[in-house]
């Protein structure tokens, strides 16, 4: 299956400090998504990196990409209390079928 | 990105009545939309695939009779939860595909059946 499984399933971190979560696929991917979802609430999308894309940037994100150990992280930087949520990656085959979700890893940044 | 809105946003409903949640996409058209199932603290469960003009297809192990799925249109779609039941109560999300490889969620509607 085109299932993500991430890594810790917790976390817990000081404001300021980084937060790193992993995420491992077992099929080839077209890309890689990270979302975040809030307690209660849906799910936002936070960055896609594409298979031939090894690193990309988005603000306080970092997300890198290894597709010869199927593997990518999310780094968040200079953490905040509004980063506490859940951290969603969905690997998505070249046929873009449905996106399946693991567990996810759970953030809590206390202040 | 493109915007994918729920409603309603939560509802309550009593055991036995059926409770029908809309999926749209407001600024692009989305011949697939996909409905997903998540219960407290655990992650999405596909339910099943929506694609506009033909009939949903359904994951294993989820009952196509009870969760019925209507894509008539290219932007929406809507899941009917009949006869609900109180293990029903969950937090039902859809998300529309825009071209092969990316998707957009909606919000979400959190469903208590009592």
């Amino acid at each position: 299956s085109q299932q993500g499984e991430e890594d810790p399933q917790a976390l817990s971190i000081q404001e300021g400090e980084n937060a790193t979560m992993n995420c491992s696929y077992k099929t080839s991917i077209n890309n890689l998504q990270w979302y975040r979802q809030n307690s209660g609430r849906g799910l936002v999308h936070l960055i896609l990196i594409r298979s031939n894309e090894r690193e990309k940037h988005s603000g306080r994100l970092r997300v890198t990409l290894d597709t010869s150990k199927k593997s990518s992280s999310l780094l968040i930087t200079a953490s905040r209390a509004a980063d506490t949520a859940s951290y969603f990656c969905a690997p998505v085959n070249q046929a873009g079928t449905a996106l399946i979700f693991g567990k996810g890893t759970t953030l809590s940044v206390s202040s | 990105g493109a915007v994918v809105s729920q409603h309603p946003s939560w509802v309550i409903c009593k055991s036995g009545t059926s409770v029908k949640i809309e999926c749209r996409s407001l600024d692009f058209q989305a011949t697939t939309m996909f409905w997903y199932r998540q219960f407290p603290k655990q992650s999405l469960m596909l339910m099943a695939t929506s694609n506009e003009g033909s009939k949903a297809t359904y994951e294993q192990g989820v009952e196509k009779d009870k969760f019925l799925i209507n894509h008539a249109s290219l932007t929406l779609s809507t899941l009917t939860v009949t006869s609900a039941h109180p293990e029903d109560s969950s937090f039902y999300i859809c998300s529309a595909r825009v071209g092969p490889q990316e998707q957009f969620f909606g919000p979400g509607t959190r469903l208590t059946v009592l």
